[in-house]
C-alpha cells in the first residue's frame, strides 16, 4: 500500500502570498493531522481531521485554515503568509481520530522570502 | 517550561553501545507517548509507543514508561550507523495530537 503523500514537495513564496498543501493519507485511514516543524525543533500540531470535521486545533493563528474531503484528503491553507512560516510541514495519517499509530508524509518544505 | 522535554545532544554512542534517551513531560493527561526517528532533511518515522507503566520491547529496541516520575525513555541496543538519527519524544493525551518535544541527536561512531 502507499504511504502517506503529500504535495508539493518545496515551494518557495513571498510575504504576503497565500498557500495551498495537499494530503493523501494511507488508505482506509480516515483521520489527517497537521503539523508545522521548523528548523532543529520538534513538529508542532496545527490541526486533526476525521471524517471531514475538525477535532482539534493547534494554537497557530487564523491565517491557518484546513479541510478534509470526502475521499479523506487534505489541504491546508496559510494566507498572509510570514517569513516564520518557513518551515516543513508534515501531514499525519491515522485510521481514527484515537489511533495510536499516526504515520507521517514526506512533507511539504515551505520557505517564505 | 515545555511540557515534552529532551535532552537536544549530540549523543555519541559507539557503536554496538546502548544508547539511552530521555524524556520528561508536564501534563499529566498525557495516556501514550511516542518514540519517532527522524534522519535529516526526511520525515519523522514511527519506532514505537508505549501506555502502560513498565517497560515494551521491539527488536533492538525498548521503551520505558514511569507514569508517576513523567518519565520515558527509549533504549537502543547493539547501535548501528544507520541508527544516528534524531529521536523526538511525543505524548498523547485525548484525541490524535502529539505533543513533541524538541529531539535528541544520536550519532553512533564505528
Amino acid at each position: 500500500d502507499a504511504g502517506v503523500t503529500q504535495s508539493p514537495t518545496h515551494l518557495i513564496k513571498t510575504r504576503g502570498q497565500q498557500v495551498t498543501l495537499r494530503c493523501s493519507p494511507i488508505s482506509g485511514h480516515k483521520s489527517v493531522s497537521w503539523y508545522q516543524q521548523v528548523l532543529g525543533q520538534g513538529p508542532q500540531f496545527i490541526f486533526q481531521y476525521y471524517e471531514k470535521e475538525e477535532r482539534g486545533r493547534g494554537n497557530f493563528p487564523d491565517r491557518f485554515s484546513a479541510r478534509q474531503f470526502p475521499n479523506y484528503s487534505s489541504e491546508l491553507n496559510v494566507n498572509a503568509l510570514l517569513l516564520g512560516d518557513s518551515a516543513l510541514y508534515l501531514c499525519a495519517s491515522s485510521r481514527t481520530s484515537a489511533s495510536y499509530e499516526q504515520y507521517f508524509g514526506p512533507g511539504t518544505r515551505l520557505t517564505v522570502t | 517550561q515545555k511540557e515534552v522535554e529532551q535532552n537536544s545532544g549530540p549523543l555519541s554512542v559507539p557503536e554496538g553501545a546502548i544508547a539511552s534517551l530521555n524524556c520528561t513531560y508536564s501534563d499529566r493527561g498525557s495516556q501514550s507517548f511516542f518514540w519517532y526517528r527522524q534522519y535529516s532533511g526526511k520525515s519523522p518515522e514511527l519506532i514505537m509507543f508505549i501506555y502502560s507503566n513498565g517497560d515494551k520491547e521491539d527488536g533492538r529496541f525498548t521503551a520505558q514508561l514511569n507514569k508517576a516520575s513523567q518519565y520515558v525513555s527509549l533504549l537502543i541496543r547493539d547501535s548501528q550507523p544507520s541508527d544516528s538519527a534524531t529521536y523526538l519524544c511525543a505524548g498523547k493525551a485525548a484525541g490524535n495530537k502529539l505533543t513533541f518535544g524538541g529531539g535528541t541527536r544520536v550519532l553512533v561512531k564505528p
